[in-house]
């Protein structure tokens, strides 16, 4: 089942921050989280694994609340280059796995001067 | 380092065209490979996976199959083309048979269809 991106997209000036959502209806392994700029591939972020946990890529970070099935992408004094769709794919909790995500719709992200 | 390749970039056919897509990544072996659609302004939509040669999953059904004919080539094939499969196609690939492991995209090909 696909998970569930908020907001559909955002406007920020150069500094501000922002927060991303993503939360599925069922019970996840792990949480990849993708950036595609205009016309381009999808480019790999992060993974996260365990619940709770929190990791980070430059300004970029995210956390994994297991518990709740969610996870947030945090962007702090962002910057023109983070513009673009991000993306959370998702693998569910089930037992092995068949190495495929599910991803979500996406949250356009745009940063102006 | 690991790299993926995938052609052409761009594709202009008329329905009822056959079509074939093709994706390659060196570097690495037994990966797992993946075809996407991305309809304009929308989200990834899996066509297929694979796991190993001659392995296919479908995930949508469609006029689209895909095939696996060597350990690090994927190839997306339709017989007619329809209207509805304009799109992005993307193709990637991740560590084969382990979890936790990013997925690496090609640049994808832009296919319109009149």
């Amino acid at each position: 089942q696909q998970p569930v991106q908020s907001p559909q997209a955002v406007i920020l000036r150069e500094g501000e921050d922002a927060v991303i959502n993503c939360s599925s209806s069922k019970a996840l392994y792990s949480v990849h989280w993708y950036r595609q700029k205009h016309g381009e591939a999808p480019v790999f972020l992060m993974i996260l694994l365990k619940g709770g946990e929190q990791k980070g890529h430059e300004k970029i970070s995210a956390s994994f609340n297991e518990k709740k099935q969610q996870s947030s992408l945090y962007l702090t004094a962002s910057q023109l280059s983070y513009s673009g769709t991000y993306f959370c794919g998702t693998e569910p909790n089930s037992g092995g796995s068949n190495y495929k995500l599910t991803f979500g719709k996406g949250t356009l992200l745009t940063v102006n001067p | 380092s690991q790299t993926i390749h995938q052609w052409p970039a761009t594709l202009v056919q008329p329905v009822g065209s056959p079509l074939s897509l093709e994706c390659t990544v060196e570097g690495t072996s037994n990966p797992n490979l993946y075809w996407y659609r991305q309809a304009a302004g929308r989200g990834l939509q899996l066509l297929f996976y694979s796991v190993g040669i001659g392995q296919i999953s479908s995930e949508v059904p469609q006029n689209l199959s895909a095939s696996r004919p060597q350990d690090r080539q994927f190839i997306l094939s339709s017989k007619k083309l329809l209207l509805s499969d304009s799109g992005f196609y993307l193709c990637a690939w991740s560590r084969g048979r382990m979890r936790n492991q990013p997925q690496h995209f090609g640049d994808g090909t832009r296919l319109s269809i009149l």
